[in-house]
């Protein structure tokens, strides 16, 4: 079976980098890393996503490792606000399914 | 832009009733998918549309009807509610094909979620 893990829970300083692992050990060729962030119940957000290079936006940076088994989402200056559970996601284009793993609470402390 | 609207808000049922969660965007997105979303499940995907007319089965489809006969709108029919399907229900769109790069054409935008009971 194919799966997606993440650590159910992380806690992060105020300010300092918060780096949440994803472990995709059976990723395929053409599938994407996709992470989304879901704060309280809202609907999930998109953050960033990546296939084999690192990416970086304004929200965070993506690092997958060269065998593209596992990847680290970076968020470099957290903030409270950023207290949410984040989803890292396979998404194959070919089949349009992104399917997710359990999440990683991630709680930003003061 | 409204982005992803869905309604209900909250809806409860009983065992055995039906019942449509509609879900619409005004983004001109192509593709829109349906997931539930479970404690100690994360999000499951329930059925996806590429575009108009065109529908197809996610993980656990069963118990669940959809129909894309516009592309706004792409509405989640329970036909025969059961306790089981308690849970939070968000439907996502995507720019698709007509999205450009890559980047952008497959960035899901998710609705606000509709909360779903069934006695």
């Amino acid at each position: 079976d194919a799966k997606t893990t993440q650590p159910p829970s992380m806690d992060c300083a105020e300010g300092r980098a918060a780096n949440l692992p994803c472990n995709h050990s059976t990723i395929s060729g053409n599938e994407y890393v996709y992470w989304y962030r879901q704060i309280h119940s809202q609907g999930p957000q998109y953050i960033i996503h990546g296939l084999k290079n690192n990416e970086t936006n304004e929200m965070a940076s993506l690092i997958i490792t060269e065998d593209r088994k596992s990847s680290t989402l970076i968020l470099p200056h957290a903030t409270l606000r950023d207290t949410a559970v984040y989803y890292c996601g396979r998404y194959a284009g070919n089949n349009r399914k992104l399917i997710w793993g359990l999440g990683t609470s991630l709680a930003v402390n003061p | 832009n409204a982005g992803v609207t869905q309604t209900p808000k909250f809806q409860v049922l009983k065992t055995g009733q039906s019942m449509t969660l509609q879900c619409a965007q005004d983004m001109n997105h192509e593709y829109m998918s349906w997931y539930r979303q479970d404690p100690g499940m994360g999000l499951r995907l329930i059925h996806y549309s590429v575009g108009a007319g065109i529908t197809d089965q996610g993980e656990v489809p069963n118990g669940y009807n959809v129909s894309r006969s516009t592309t706004e709108d792409f509405p989640l029919r329970l036909l025969s509610a059961a306790p089981s399907q308690t849970s939070v229900y968000f439907c996502a769109s995507s720019p698709g094909l007509a999205g450009g790069q890559r980047r952008a054409r497959e960035t899901q935008y998710f609705g606000p979620g509709t909360r779903l009971l069934v006695l």
